[in-house]
């Protein structure tokens, strides 16, 4: 198994383009997510999935747009970049939902850093 | 909104020495889950906690939470080298994750 895999490693934009990060899993996990991860703030969500043809916000969801058109994949896209979304982006996955009776191990991508310009 | 606050943001131990990271919900939260970032990595889980008053042990790390379910906490005993890295602990209520800040741990041989 691949894990979760992420694309691109490093990113380079100018204010106002648009572009998509790639995210894919192979552990048939239900659960998908995006954050991000700016110095001195943890972790933030920005969206989540809990299966195919569903999506919610999360914490920090403006400026950013996903889909999850199959189990596997779960690309974020950013609409118009801005200077402020300069930062880490990590992609987990986990087989179910974290919910008031437990979640599950969350395994994360090794990461897209994205500095826009 | 739900907020976890993490404490020390920073610490820096010479080898042997323990430590110890806090994390402070200002709700109750179903569940918590601690997690290890090596420096240039990603977050790899180590843990979770559901019971009111539940302690685990992994080896060197015990990881704690709350009676009330508010707080917990990870010491690690005799720190090495190999823990350096930044730890988080994440706070989950009803489909909402939070992160802690993370508190870096940096160990001097």
């Amino acid at each position: 198994n691949a894990g979760v895999t992420q694309t691109p490693k490093f990113q380079v934009l100018k204010t106002g383009q648009s572009m998509t990060l790639q995210c894919a899993q192979d552990m048939n996990h239900e659960y998908m997510s995006w954050y991000r991860q700016d110095p001195g703030m943890g972790l933030r969500l920005i969206h989540y999935s809990v299966g195919a043809g569903i999506t919610d916000q999360g914490e920090v969801p403006n400026g950013y747009n996903v889909s999850r058109s199959t189990t596997e994949d779960f690309p974020l896209r950013l609409l118009s970049a801005a200077p402020s979304q300069t930062s880490v982006y990590f992609c987990a996955s986990s087989m179910f939902l974290p919910g008031p009776t437990g979640g599950d191990t969350q395994y994360f991508g090794p990461g897209t850093r994205l500095t826009v310009l | 909104g739900q907020q976890v606050m993490q404490i020390p943001q920073y610490q820096h131990v010479q080898e042997g020495e323990d430590f110890t990271t806090y994390c402070n919900s200002s709700t109750t939260l179903s569940n918590i889950q601690w997690y290890k970032q090596r420096p240039g990595g990603h977050p790899v889980f180590l843990i979770q906690l559901v019971k009111s008053g539940e302690v685990k042990k992994q080896k060197r790390l015990t990881f704690q939470f709350g009676e009330a379910k508010k707080n917990s906490s990870l010491h690690i005993t005799a720190t090495q080298t190999t823990d350096v890295g930044t730890y988080f602990c994440a706070g989950l209520r009803v489909n909402d994750m939070r992160f802690g800040a993370g508190t870096r741990l940096t160990v001097k041989p």
